[in-house]
């Protein structure tokens, strides 16, 4: 069963605009980790920020924030000011830490931004 | 630098034939991993490592192996390779700290 789900399959904005990237998971322990990364077009994975589900304050790093609804299982990445250099498939990933250190994957959002 | 290098970048093997896909890290972490990327998948765990001589099942380990001889090396293995594992494997280490989960550059198998 797909544990982190990523809904919106692809995704476009405008240079400067802020952009919303959707992320739902599945989880049944009390501690956990959600990451985001961006892969580059030359499939490069690229560690963007993530977010501890015992800290209710969203996370920020940059132009990268979340929206952190632990209650609703679910996650979004905001970028501000989007840059076409911004485009590339976007990936949340779910850590369970009494489970193990791995990270279960969600589809991706594949984003073009565009000037 | 610390960095997970792959090994080798592309590889075309015929049905039945075996494969193995190599992982060398340099980040002294003790955990690694191997998934697999496919359109609508995402990546998929396949196997992963807690250190050297061991190896653990992922999600989807059904017929592949793996093995980690040392610290800084992870092998996976796939005995009689099918169409099937035609994707692209990324290998990753991960340590500690939260964001060090460092990824190769993948490799291409085509298998036909």
């Amino acid at each position: 069963a797909q544990r982190v789900t990523q809904v919106q399959p692809t995704g476009s904005s405008q240079w400067g605009e802020e952009v919303t990237l959707d992320c739902s998971y599945e989880t049944s322990e009390y501690f956990y980790r959600i990451f985001w990364y961006r892969q580059l077009f030359s499939g490069e994975m690229v560690f963007l920020i993530y977010q501890p589900s015992f800290d209710t304050q969203n996370q920020r790093s940059g132009r990268y924030s979340v929206v952190f609804q632990k209650s609703f299982k679910s996650i979004s990445l905001v970028i501000s000011a989007s840059q076409p250099e911004d485009s590339g498939t976007y990936f949340c990933a779910l850590s369970e830490l009494i489970s193990g250190t791995y990270q279960r994957f969600g589809t991706g959002t594949k984003l073009q931004v565009v000037p | 630098e610390a960095a997970v290098t792959q090994s080798p970048r592309n590889k075309v093997a015929v049905t039945g034939g075996k494969v193995t896909l190599s992982c060398n890290q340099t980040n002294n972490h003790n955990n690694m991993y191997w998934y697999r990327q496919d359109t609508g998948h995402g990546l998929r765990l396949i196997h992963y490592s807690y250190g050297a001589g061991s190896t653990e099942k992922g999600d989807i380990p059904d017929g592949y192996k793996a093995s980690r001889p040392s610290q800084e090396n992870f092998s996976l293995i796939l005995e009689l390779a099918t169409p099937s594992q035609t994707s692209v494997y990324f290998c990753a280490s991960g340590g500690i700290k939260n964001s060090d989960y460092t990824f190769g550059s993948g490799t291409r198998l085509l298998v036909i």
